[in-house]
């Protein structure tokens, strides 16, 4: 069965460096996401991207974060100069149509734990 | 604005009891859809069901039944004859016609005790 594939599962990292969260998204999929969950709370929207641009964002998509699709295959978000509070589970998601516009099920990669320190 | 609410932030009940998860949604949007995700211990988000706002027809899938009733804005999950197996925590979530993206409930964790 397809599955959306993150990695790394876990990274670890210094306040203020730069990270980069990889993504392979399910392949006949248009549309992408990224959510984030702090630990124990809820799953927050990021970001939504579809035909090589950003379709929406939230509030916390700030001028901090970016995503890219280099390539054909893999999704990523870039997180500029990461602050403590950016430790959180990030998931990675793709559909075959838009959630909203169509009500396509998003199917959700297994995540990467990002910790600061 | 759009809106989930998950009442019950923790459930636990003794295997093989039926168990209801609560969930009240807010949203403008005359289309939209609902969405109920499982997030086990191990910690993926895995698809459960989607329904949209036209479709008010209760669905069964095995032990889990979902009750979607739009004059209370709401999208309960019942699981009968829980299993230990069923122990996760349990998202419901909205999307409507103009967005792009799925808001989330706060979730239930659900434990079920042998």
């Amino acid at each position: 069965e397809p599955e959306v594939t993150q990695t790394p599962s876990h990274q670890v990292t210094q306040m203020g460096q730069e990270v980069i969260l990889r993504c392979v998204p399910i392949s006949n999929h248009l549309y992408f996401y990224w959510y984030r969950q702090i630990l124990g709370q809820k799953v927050e929207f990021l970001v939504s991207f579809y035909n090589n641009e950003i379709s929406e964002k939230s509030e916390i998509f700030d001028d901090q974060f970016s995503v890219e699709r280099p390539d054909g295959s893999n999704f990523t978000l870039k997180i500029r100069s990461t602050k403590l509070e950016d430790s959180a589970m990030y998931f990675c998601a793709s559909s075959q149509d838009g959630t909203g516009v169509y009500g396509t099920e998003a199917f959700f990669g297994q995540g990467t734990r990002l910790t600061v320190v | 604005a759009q809106k989930v609410t998950q009442a019950q932030t923790e459930i636990s009940v003794v295997e093989k009891e039926d168990v209801t998860l609560d969930c009240v949604y807010e949203t403008r949007d005359t289309t939209y859809y609902l969405f109920w995700y499982k997030q086990p211990p191990s910690g993926e988000l895995v698809f459960l069901i989607r329904r949209n706002s036209f479709d008010e027809q209760n669905e069964i899938s095995g032990r889990y039944s979902w009750n979607f009733q739009k004059s209370t804005s709401s999208f309960n999950f019942t699981i009968t004859a829980s299993q230990v197996v069923d122990s996760a925590v349990y998202f419901c979530a909205l999307s409507g016609s103009s967005a792009s993206k799925i808001i989330f409930g706060s979730g239930t964790r659900l434990s079920i005790r042998p």
